[in-house]
């Protein structure tokens, strides 16, 4: 357990319907990440905070996909009108700024299926 | 692009036999390199981790090598285990105010007895 948790585990939606997935970093982190992997690839970023400012999107984050981290703790991930290509492994990290690798840790992941 | 590559892409070993995995990567700026091990369904977790300078670093069992002139790395696993068996990612960190991971497809590494 590397102490950033990720809920719901397993999402089963129909096309078309929204899901919204939470991510909780380690306390102190002050730094926030999602990344998507699909089956058989490696994780690929979607977005970053630090604190409660989304920094960076990706190019992969189309505008049915929006990220908020309002109090700089916990953040979620929506995605609207979903569709079978967003079927994925959603990924959280987190990792602190003071320290000087910068190590993310990841939670275990929401695996989202979209039939 | 920034990109990484791993290889092979997958492997069967019998357990306690030793192997070693390939990872090429063309990310600038590098900031440092990792090696990830995935159980299936969960999160990356971290097993190496070396910045430009360092050329060889050590987990147990894993042993991580990185020639930063070639941007190559390799991770070596000794006397491997039933429960080595899983994903070994390598990640590269971009060295800009994100320190975004660019990770590698994986080799999945199954072991068997």
């Amino acid at each position: 357990d590397t102490g950033v948790s990720q809920d719901p585990r397993h999402k089963i939606t129909k096309r078309g319907q929204n899901v919204t997935f939470r991510c909780d970093p380690i306390s102190e982190h002050n730094r926030l990440y999602w990344y998507r992997q699909t089956l058989g690839q490696g994780p690929e970023f979607l977005t970053y905070f630090q604190n409660e400012a989304q920094l960076e999107k990706s190019r992969l984050l189309s505008d049915r996909f929006s990220a908020e981290r309002p109090k700089g703790s916990f953040s979620t991930l929506e995605i609207q009108r979903t569709e079978q290509g967003d079927s994925a492994m959603y990924l959280c990290a987190s990792s602190t700024t003071s320290g000087s690798k910068n190590e993310q840790f990841f939670g275990p992941g929401t695996r989202l299926t979209v039939l | 692009k920034n990109q990484v590559e791993q290889s092979p892409q997958s492997l069967i070993i019998l357990e306690g036999k030793n192997c070693t995995l390939q990872c090429n990567y063309t990310v600038s700026p590098f900031s440092n390199l990792r090696w990830y091990k995935q159980d299936t369904g969960r999160g990356p977790v971290s097993l190496t981790i070396m910045t430009f300078s360092e050329n060889t670093k050590s987990n147990r069992r894993y042993t991580a090598t990185l020639d930063a002139d070639t941007k190559q790395s390799s991770l070596h696993i000794t006397a491997s285990q039933l429960s080595d068996s899983a994903s070994y990612i390598c990640v590269v960190t971009l060295m800009d105010s994100s320190y975004k991971l660019i990770f590698g497809s994986g080799t999945r590494l199954l072991v068997r007895p």
